[in-house]
């Protein structure tokens, strides 16, 4: 049974620029969160999509978007790149809930903005 | 909003040492408790979780963790540590705040596993 992919692995993109990362949960499971995990702030909650629509929304700024399809593939993107948003960003997929289920991590993407 | 403290950012023990990793959590409503565990370069893999009912939670590769409501804490154990247990474990609890059922992560404990 195929895991948690997040592609691409690494990005190095320069302050300014805009970004889009890709998130394909395991098969059958509707709810496609996002965490960005940096050494200062841990480990963060950006979203939560299920079935297309936000469900939850971490206090990030505006210019962190996301979206899922029918799929429930998801992606998120971030415009207007800061030095601060270099981080590792994790996608987890759950069966309906992290409360009864739990997530399922993929291995993250790694962004470095220079 | 709910959140957890984990105590000692790193700790280390001997192969086939008992492992203990101390979780305190603050939440005015009963929690929903999760253990994590993330090897390098790699996402986290769930550990165990405690909902409701048994407050002793058995989970993968030997650990568990027991809920203390009246410590507020939530515990991870395992009786002998392995190299392969190496890795950094976080606990965390969710939050039915703001942000709807999200997660929210302690710090995180770095396990290292001496021979």
């Amino acid at each position: 049974k195929a895991g948690v992919t997040q592609t691409p692995r690494y990005l190095i993109k320069t302050r300014g620029q805009q970004v889009t990362l890709s998130c394909s949960p395991i098969s059958g499971h509707r709810s496609v969160s996002w965490y960005q995990q940096t050494p200062g702030q841990g480990l963060q909650f950006l979203f939560e999509y299920f079935s297309e629509t936000q469900r939850n929304k971490g206090n990030f700024p505006g210019r962190f978007s996301g979206r899922q399809f029918s799929n429930s593939r998801s992606e998120m993107n971030v415009s207007t790149l800061e030095l601060g948003d270099s981080a590792l960003y994790l996608c987890a997929s759950s069966l309906g809930g992290h409360r009864n289920y739990g997530y399922t991590f993929g291995s993250g993407t790694r962004l470095t903005v220079v | 909003a709910q959140s957890v403290t984990q105590l000692g950012s790193h700790v280390s023990v001997s192969e086939g040492a008992l492992v203990l990793l101390r979780c305190n959590y603050s939440s005015s409503v009963p929690p929903y408790l999760f253990w994590y565990v993330q090897y390098p370069n790699q996402g986290l893999q769930l550990l165990l979780k405690y909902t409701t009912g048994a407050t002793l939670v058995k989970g993968i590769n030997g650990f568990e963790a027991e809920f203390k409501k009246s410590e507020t804490s939530f515990h991870l154990t395992k009786p002998s540590a392995h190299m392969s247990d190496a890795a950094e474990y976080f606990c965390a609890v969710s939050d039915n705040g703001n942000s709807g059922y999200a997660l929210n992560f302690g710090k995180g404990t770095s396990l290292l596993v001496t021979p």
